[in-house]
């Protein structure tokens, strides 16, 4: 199993702010990984996936980079609906086992 | 606009079991991969199983196979999860989603809520 380890585990950032979270895979997983937000109460909902590629309706201010074990989701300029739960998820592995980060919790300061 | 809504979820007592449903419809429902997820409360994501379009590709998380079935209605537009000896550590909200391929999950439902307890 691919494991992937998500960090910081919560991250305080004023608004206007960029926010950096980290994912790291226990092996290379090319660019198959996909990002997701959760906001409390809701669903995940598809940030970015190959890596970098902006899921349908995603603001530009969230953006994807990486490749092979090391991945960043950025969020260039902090919104106070950017409160939620973002995990990272790999999708290399076949026979398929999807794997998730634990998530980092973003806070508004 | 593309929706999935579960149905199915409740309070069973370990052994038991419990079928989810997952009504789908703003999409070529035949078209894409269907998965399940879930998540443990204040617990992160666990992907679960996946289906094909056409029922030819399952796969399931080692912690469900054997006591988990997935399933498809092309014609009535849902996906099924039939959950059997069903244990406490299968308490979750699960999701179903819409799964480009195998690989990730554009689309979610609102989740259907499963407790397993004496």
């Amino acid at each position: 199993e691919i494991l992937m380890t998500q960090s910081p585990t919560t991250l305080s950032v004023s608004p206007g702010e960029r926010a950096t979270l980290s994912c790291r895979a226990s092996q290379s997983v090319s660019n198959n990984l996909a990002w997701y937000q959760q906001k409390a109460g809701q669903p995940p909902r598809l940030l970015i996936y190959d890596a970098f590629t902006r899921a349908t309706g995603i603001p530009a201010r969230f953006s994807g980079s990486g490749s092979g074990a090391e991945f960043t989701l950025t969020i260039s300029s902090l919104q106070s609906e950017d409160s939620a739960v973002y995990f990272c998820q790999q999708y290399w592995n076949w026979p398929p086992r999807r794997t998730f980060g634990q998530g980092t919790r973003v806070e508004i300061k | 606009q593309v929706q999935l809504v579960e149905s199915g979820g409740g309070l069973v007592k370990p052994g038991e079991s419990l079928r989810l449903s997952c009504a789908a419809s703003g999409f070529t429902f035949s078209d894409y991969f269907m998965s399940w997820i879930r998540q443990a409360p204040g617990k992160g994501l666990e992907w679960v199983a996946h289906i094909s379009s056409v029922d030819d590709t399952i796969h399931y998380a080692d912690s469900v196979r054997g006591r988990f079935t997935i399933s498809r209605d092309n014609v009535k537009n849902s996906l099924f999860l039939q959950m059997n000896s069903l244990r406490a550590e299968d308490t979750a909200v699960y999701y179903c989603a819409r799964t480009i391929k195998t690989y990730y999950f554009d689309y979610w439902g609102q989740g259907a809520l499963v407790t397993v307890s004496s």
